[in-house]
């Protein structure tokens, strides 16, 4: 079946230490996205691509980095730069935006909580 | 702008009776409407959308909104609620004129008393 892997499910830094999450599809999606999830605050975009070896910042990139060298993988390290990143991370992908990916909607993963220790 | 706001932050009912879960959108083009639901530690699962065709729109586990343009409005509803239905609701719009990103609601919690 075609999904979104993300692995580890749950991820401890500690203090200055950079860690990477893992975001695989194979759905053949040109989208991938990065949300932080807090408590009451809903979801917030950190990173997005539309194209391998493309990316852009959401609205709070700062503290984390992207890469897209492939199109079914989109990590997200998470760097000693970031001084509150204990959160719920969700990958997302979805068509892209020429493939009619607004009208779709975007499948998640399952997520990862990473906790600062 | 595109924009989403949930009109109740929590919503708590009784098992069996109706669910009502209120979203209010903002879009200068006809958008597309969402609504995904998260239980606890997991991802987001699409509901149902809503995409110019019918203004009612069907979901999984029984649920349905309408669209209703006038009122700019897209509700959830479901007319029985059972336990397993205890999750977090977001109402989503896209964001047509800005390369087709969603744009999340603040997210409402449902709590199902038995």
């Amino acid at each position: 079946d075609g999904g979104i892997t993300q692995s580890p499910k749950y991820l401890f830094r500690k203090e200055g230490q950079n860690v990477t999450l893992s975001c695989e599809q194979n759905l053949n999606h040109d989208a991938m996205y990065w949300y932080r999830q807090d408590p009451g605050q809903g979801l917030r975009l950190i990173y997005y691509s539309q194209i391998v070896n493309d990316f852009q910042k959401g609205d709070i990139a700062e503290g984390y980095s992207v890469s897209r060298e492939k199109k079914e993988s989109f990590p997200l390290t998470v760097t000693s730069a970031q001084k509150n990143p204990t959160a719920f991370y969700l990958c997302a992908s979805s068509k892209g935006p020429g493939a009619g990916g607004w009208v779709d909607g975007y499948t998640f993963g399952s997520g990862t909580r990473l906790t600062v220790v | 702008a595109q924009s989403v706001t949930q009109l109740d932050s929590h919503v708590s009912v009784s098992e069996g009776t109706p669910v009502l879960l209120r979203c209010n959108y903002s879009s200068s083009y006809s958008p597309s409407l969402f609504w995904y639901v998260q239980h606890p530690n997991k991802g987001l699962q699409l509901l149902l959308k809503y995409t110019s065709a019918a203004t009612l729109v069907k979901g999984i586990n029984g649920f349905e909104a309408e669209f209703k343009k006038s009122e700019t409005s897209f509700h959830l509803t479901k007319p029985s609620a059972h336990m397993s239905d205890a999750a977090e609701y977001f109402c989503v719009v896209s964001d047509i004129a800005n390369t087709g990103k969603l744009i999340f609601g603040q997210g409402t919690t449902l709590q199902v008393k038995p």
